[in-house]
């Protein structure tokens, strides 16, 4: 199985900011990484797949990167509703695998 | 707009066996596959496996053959998964997630609200 490494495991930081999280696989994977973000009382929100392309909807603020193994997540200009847990996923390979997840809190 | 509706929260019995719901409604139920994911706090996400409505092809994680049985109702447009002999480590949140796009598509482009398993004595 892939297995998806993401760091940190925790962030803070504050409205305005930008950050970055990263998520690493065991081995290649091509460009074939998603995001999402968990938010309490919200189903889970798909940002982007496919490594860079964001899902209809996703603020413009969000963007993905990498290819390979190493794969980045940028918020750029955090806003209030962005504080929310995120994970990566990996879908080159059976079986599907996510990683750990980031916990983004306010600062 | 699409939306994934899932059963109610179970409490159930070691040994036993329980099947949580997923009503989607919102677009075309036979055209994408379904996908269950496991959460235990602390294990992170796992995935479980996919079905295909229009025929009810379906794909496992090895590790849940035997464990997870998925189906799908194409009539009430309802995906179900079957938990079978339950232990204490199949307690956690399972979420169905319909794929992405119509094939390929293996990430999960809307979720269910989750359904909480309890196994318990």
């Amino acid at each position: 199985d892939v297995q998806m490494t993401q760091s940190p495991s925790y962030l803070a930081a504050s409205p305005g900011e930008s950050v970055s999280i990263s998520c690493k696989a065991s081995k290649s994977i091509n460009t074939y990484l998603a995001w999402y973000q968990e938010k309490p009382g919200k189903t889970n929100k798909l940002l982007i797949y496919s490594g860079s392309t964001l899902q209809s909807g996703t603020p413009s603020r969000f963007s993905g990167s990498g290819s390979g193994t190493d794969f980045t997540l940028t918020i750029r200009s955090l806003e209030p509703e962005d504080f929310a847990v995120y994970y990566c996923q990996q879908h080159n390979e059976y079986p599907l695998t996510f990683g750990s997840g980031t916990k983004l809190e306010i600062k | 707009q699409v939306q994934l509706q899932q059963s109610g929260a179970e409490l159930v019995k070691p040994g036993s066996s329980v099947k949580i719901s997923c009503k989607a409604s919102g677009y075309t139920f036979t055209s994408y596959d379904m996908h269950w994911i496991k959460q235990q706090p602390g294990n992170g996400l796992e995935w479980i496996g996919w079905i295909y409505p229009g025929n009810g092809n379906t794909k496992y994680n090895q590790k849940f053959n035997g464990k997870a049985t998925l189906t799908a109702d194409k009539s009430s447009s309802t995906a179900y998964m079957q938990l079978s002999s339950l232990t204490s480590e199949d307690s956690a949140v399972y979420f169905c997630a319909r794929a992405g796009r119509v094939y390929p598509g293996d990430w999960f482009a809307y979720w269910g609200q989750g359904t909480l398993v309890t196994v318990s004595s």
